[in-house]
């Protein structure tokens, strides 16, 4: 079946500093892929999708590209903020719509 | 952007008590919505999905009659726990989608329920 693996965390960095979340998948077909931001005590939040092989996502400075010959889409941001420190989520869905979530990773942004 | 809200955000409630979650779509009609939940630290899991006019798909180990699930229009979907137990707390999310026109989905901010 699907799956998603993702970067453990949690991860803490300076701000200003480099942001990389790895995110690699397993899937038949072809998967849309997704980046999913959740802040304490809310739902999800859709970052940024990318819906086929070579597509870059991107939204708030972050972006994410998907390599199909890797299987990944991986998160990045150049410079974060205190205001990114959340838990992300990547994610994928099949033809059946369905979201498979990865477990998530804390990020926390200290000033 | 797309608005899904979720009511109420947080429930306190005995132990027997039934509890109902609403999930609506405020600006665009949903097809298909989702029910999650989440327990702390942890990913969502998917509970069951939820087609406009029919009865909900529940994904394997997740008790029917423990979650009663009812779509019955385009922007609104509910989620009854019954006869909840301790062992039922947990954040319930739900998401809404429109396949028709391949939306993303979209979530709520989720209810964060306590069974005492």
């Amino acid at each position: 079946g699907d799956s998603v693996t993702q970067m453990e965390g949690p991860v803490t960095l300076s701000e200003e500093a480099f942001l990389t979340i790895n995110c690699t998948y397993t899937a038949t077909g072809y998967p849309s892929l997704f980046w999913y931001v959740q802040y304490p005590g809310e739902g999800l939040q859709l970052l940024l999708k990318a819906t086929k092989a070579d597509d870059k996502g991107s939204n708030k400075g972050f972006e994410a590209t998907y390599r199909k010959e890797t299987t990944s889409f991986h998160l990045e941001k150049g410079s974060v903020q205190v205001s990114d420190s959340a838990v992300y989520f990547c994610a994928l869905s099949g033809s059946n719509y369905k979201l498979t979530f990865g477990k998530g990773t804390l990020l926390t942004v200290n000033p | 952007g797309a608005v899904v809200s979720q009511h109420p955000s947080w429930v306190i409630c005995k132990s027997g008590t039934s509890v109902k979650i609403e999930c609506r779509s405020l600006d665009f009609q949903a097809t298909t919505m989702f029910w999650y939940r989440q327990f702390p630290k942890q990913s969502l899991m998917l509970m069951a999905t939820s087609n406009e006019g029919s009865k909900a798909t529940y994904e394997q180990g997740v008790e029917k009659d423990k979650f009663l699930i009812n779509h019955a229009s385009l922007t609104l979907s509910t989620l009854t726990v019954t006869s909840a137990h301790p062992e039922d707390s947990s954040f319930y999310i739900c998401s809404a989608t429109n396949q028709l026109s391949n939306q993303p989905q979209h979530f709520g901010d989720g209810t964060r329920l306590s069974i005492l």
